[in-house]
């Protein structure tokens, strides 16, 4: 069973850089057929995919968040991280860690998920 | 971006009952469509993937189906436990969430 745990600050500051870590347990990070991605949820709005990495290092970002958003992967460490810069009281949050499978479908969706974390960002 | 409208955004039912939701596309997205369960403080769980394949260790009493642009996703005999909110998700084109239907249980 995988578990994924997301760790990082719960408080920032307005143009501060946050910076989140995923820790993956029960599995491999380095499993090239997934790739691991960042959720988030402002209060009162949908779910928001910021992006994904995959073991290789290669990324894919959502293009409202791509000029703040960098991703990247430790798999010595079996974590993958988030950084995003230029913080604003928008980007107020509880952030998701997630796994993107597709096993024998076409299809991906998020099967494993972390129970996130709240980063609120305010002066 | 792919909008994905959930209705209704809340229900409450009785254990027993049978509930459905539905999660409508403003463009067809084929079959690329999940449903997962929130509770609040825990982490998400896949209930439904490719529009109406059971996730591993999910209940037989829930169900999805649809293709294109409406979807629905099913619970009969509704338990206590189901108390959540249930989101769609399109993963046709940059991934994209569903505002959310709550279900609460009488």
């Amino acid at each position: 069973q995988l578990h994924l745990q997301e760790s990082g600050p719960g408080l920032m500051k307005p143009s501060e850089t946050l910076s989140l870590t995923c820790t993956v347990s029960g599995g491999s990070i380095s499993n090239s057929s997934d790739s691991w991605v960042w959720i988030r949820q402002s209060p009162g709005k949908a779910m928001e995919w910021i992006g994904n990495v995959f073991s290789s290092g290669s990324t894919y970002y959502n293009p409202s968040l791509k000029s703040r958003v960098t991703m990247s992967v430790d798999t010595s460490k079996n974590q993958f991280s988030l950084n995003l810069k230029s913080l604003t009281a928008a980007d107020t949050a509880i952030y998701y860690c997630a796994r993107e499978g597709g096993g024998s479908t076409p299809v991906t969706y998020f099967d494993s998920w972390g129970q996130g974390t709240l980063v609120t960002v305010s002066s | 971006d792919i909008r994905l409208t959930q209705s209704p955004s809340s229900l409450s039912a009785s254990v027993g009952d049978r509930v459905t939701f539905t999660c409508r596309a403003s463009q067809n997205i084929r079959n690329n469509l999940n449903w997962y369960q929130h509770k609040p403080g825990k982490a998400p769980r896949l209930l439904i993937y490719a529009a109406s394949s059971l996730q591993s260790g999910v209940p037989s009493r829930f169900s999805g189906s649809g293709t294109g642009a409406d979807f629905t996703l099913t619970i009969t005999s509704l338990q206590r436990e189901d108390g959540a909110i249930y989101y769609c998700q399109q993963s046709f084109s940059r991934n994209t969430f569903g505002q959310g239907s709550k279900l609460e249980i009488k």
